[in-house]
């Protein structure tokens, strides 16, 4: 079936630190990815998207690339901050698609 | 300032009861979506609604059921509660798959069924 998943489950880095969140995807039918975050207490919300025909976009702070070859999605926080604190979720939505479908998470903690 | 609200942050049920789970989303979009979130398994997607009256069976619709009788109201019903049901249940709003994949979620309502 169709799946996204991650490689670390659990993520701490130094504070001023880049970060890096890995997700491998198995569906190769996928449109979008996406990264959310979600804070303790809080419903996830929406980093930052890259469609299927980029390698690379860039947001604030953070860098999504894409790898098709390999299936593989990262997210890249630059000079992290105490409040990236939180779970990551990597999502994708499949062309024409209403559905998003979510990895299992990678909580991220930033040691100050 | 867009919103999806969920009408309760705690639920405590007993099993077998019915249970409804209410969310509200000011945003006019079309599509909204009940998940739930477990320790480890990330989100599972239970159902979702690409428009009034329409709904579409996620990846564990087992157990549950919807009704969506107006554009800003998704409900989650739970037929008989079990205990297997306790869970982080989050529902989000969003026009995916006409150009945007940004999905608004609510703040997520932790079911408890005893």
């Amino acid at each position: 079936g169709e799946s996204v998943g991650l490689h670390l489950p659990t993520l701490s880095v130094q504070e001023g630190d880049n970060s890096i969140i890995n997700c491998a995807y198995s569906n190769s039918a996928s449109d979008y990815f996406i990264w959310y975050k979600q804070e303790s207490g809080k419903g996830p919300q929406f980093i930052i998207d890259i469609r299927s025909n980029m390698d690379k976009r860039q947001g604030q702070r953070v860098t999504v690339l894409l790898n098709k070859t390999v299936k593989h999605l990262s997210l890249q926080i630059a000079a992290t901050q105490p409040g990236d604190s939180a779970v990551y979720f990597c999502a994708y939505s499949g062309a024409g698609s209403y559905q998003l479908t979510f990895g299992k998470g990678t909580k991220l903690s930033v040691i100050p | 300032d867009v919103k999806v609200t969920q009408s309760s942050r705690y639920l405590v049920k007993r099993t077998g009861e019915k249970v409804f789970l209410e969310c509200v989303q000011d945003m006019d979009h079309e599509n909204m979506f009940w998940y739930r979130q477990d320790p480890g398994l990330g989100l599972r997607l239970i159902y979702f609604s690409y428009d009034v009256k329409m709904k579409e069976k996620g990846d564990i619709p087992e157990g549950y059921s919807v009704s969506r009788e107006k554009k800003e109201r998704f409900s989650l019903i739970l037929e008989s509660a079990s205990t297997n049901q306790t869970s982080m249940y989050l529902c989000a709003g969003s026009n995916v798959g006409v150009g945007t994949t940004e999905a608004f979620f609510g703040q997520g309502t932790r079911l408890t069924v005893v």
